[in-house]
């Protein structure tokens, strides 16, 4: 079975510098990763995912991942945060056989930019 | 833009009710989910469905069950309504077949239930 970890409850961060969000996953075979984002009162919005290629994804709002097999990780980045940017993040894996593509969730990472 | 609406954003009901949780998406998208999401366990998987009338069960199926007569409708129900199923639930579809993009998932707002 496939499973992801988001170690951090919560990350705080000052307007303007980088953040890091981070996930590891645990999966059999070549993972499919994902992060998603909610923003207070919304659902949840796709931001970027990785399938196969450049190990570096790029997604919305500016956000980027960075896939690390050897670590089993996946963490998000932006090398400047904003204010708005503030919310709750979710790291999800798909197992590679399925009918309909379900993902597992992580338990999420409310991230807090701070003016 | 693809859109996932569910019928409630808020919902309060009493022990022991049934209870009726709509979803309806309109890009023709053959998956349709269920979650519920609790503050420290994240997003987990009630139902799913790849085809009208197909359903499968997720993670934690218990307590609850599914209808998909239209390809655009996934009906979420609580037979018997406790208060251990307090929750937000999330309706999310995507589209079918080995593409990547079906891994993409959208999502409705959320409907917050609360059982008393």
């Amino acid at each position: 079975a496939q499973s992801v970890a988001q170690p951090e409850d919560q990350v705080n961060v000052a307007e303007g510098n980088p953040l890091t969000v981070k996930c590891t996953y645990s999966v059999s075979g070549n993972p499919y990763l994902f992060w998603y984002v909610q923003y207070p009162n919304r659902g949840l919005q796709f931001l970027l995912k990785y399938i196969t290629g450049d190990n570096l994804v790029k997604g919305s709002y500016g956000f980027e991942a960075e896939f690390n097999k050897s670590q089993t990780s996946f963490h998000l980045k932006k090398p400047s945060a904003l204010v708005s940017d503030s919310a709750l993040y979710f790291c999800a894996v798909s197992p590679l056989s399925g009918s309909a593509r379900q993902l597992t969730f992580g338990s999420g990472t409310q991230l807090t930019v701070l003016p | 833009d693809v859109k996932v609406t569910q019928s409630s954003r808020y919902l309060v009901k009493r022990t022991g009710e049934k209870v009726f949780l709509e979803c309806v998406q309109d890009m023709d998208h053959e998956n349709m989910f269920w979650y519920r999401q609790d503050p420290g366990l994240g997003l987990r998987l009630i139902y799913f469905s790849y085809d009208v009338k197909m359903k499968e069960k997720g993670d934690i199926p218990e307590g609850y069950s599914v209808s998909r007569e239209k390809k655009e409708r996934f009906s979420l129900i609580l037979e018997s309504a406790s208060t251990n199923q307090t929750s937000m639930y999330l309706c999310a579809s995507s589209l079918g077949g080995l593409r990547d993009s079906a891994y993409e998932q959208y999502f409705g707002p959320g409907t917050r239930l609360t059982v008393t």
